[in-house]
């Protein structure tokens, strides 16, 4: 069965800084990865994904995540912080079915 | 992208009272849809999983006979909380994938149940 470890469930950073949320998976086959943004009292959006092929992923909003098979991890990156990037991030797993397996989240704030 | 849409976006409702929810792709044709519970600060727990026109899939720990959950058409999942008491109140979350979504579950936008 599939895993997902969010290190860190709360992440602070200001605004122009750097954005990192870590994500490692545990899967025994080859992952599809995914990372979603959920803002207060909506549902989830889906910010990027792996499959296969290029292990550099760029996704919407100037996000980015790297997917290293050695490392087992989904890092999720972006250069610039803004404060629209307050929200909570999900970094998700699933394998090859339909079961996807969530992280416990991680919540980034941005201060000015 | 592709869009789910869920109604009603929030319910309150006497306890033992049942709630329907209903979970709809717009644009494309789901053959999947998954059925999700949020407790407030902490992720997704998947509740069942539904294919058009067979019966649903719980989760291990999941009533199936208190959460009624009918996939009837290729847009539209429905959701019932039966006999509803206050620990059922969460954040219910749908998804969907299928046709032209591919294997990527898109999500509804939530309905937050409160059962008094």
């Amino acid at each position: 069965a599939q895993s997902v470890t969010q290190l860190g469930s709360h992440v602070s950073v200001s605004e122009g800084a750097l954005v990192l949320l870590r994500c490692n998976y545990s899967s025994s086959v080859p992952p599809y990865l995914f990372w979603y943004v959920q803002y207060p009292n909506q549902g989830l959006q889906l910010l990027l994904k792996y499959t296969t092929g290029a292990t550099l992923v760029k996704g919407i909003n100037g996000f980015e995540a790297e997917f290293k098979k050695s490392e087992t991890s989904f890092h999720l990156t972006k250069p610039s912080a803004h404060m629209s990037d307050a929200a909570e991030y999900f970094c998700a797993v699933r394998a090859n079915n339909n079961d996807m397996r969530f992280g416990a989240g991680t919540r980034l704030t941005v201060k000015p | 992208g592709a869009v789910v849409s869920q109604h009603p976006s929030r319910v309150i409702c006497k306890s033992g009272t049942s709630v329907k929810i209903e979970c709809r792709s717009l644009d494309f044709q789901a053959t999947t849809m998954f059925w999700y519970r949020q407790f407030p600060k902490q992720s997704l727990m998947l509740m069942a999983t539904s294919n058009e026109g067979s019966k649903a899939t719980y989760e291990q720990g999941v009533e199936k006979d208190k959460f009624l959950i009918n996939h009837a058409s290729l847009t539209l999942s429905t959701l019932t909380v039966t006999s509803a008491h206050p620990e059922d109140s969460s954040f219910y979350i749908c998804s969907a994938s299928g046709g032209g979504a591919g294997d990527t579950q898109y999500f509804g936008p939530g309905t937050r149940l409160t059962v008094l």
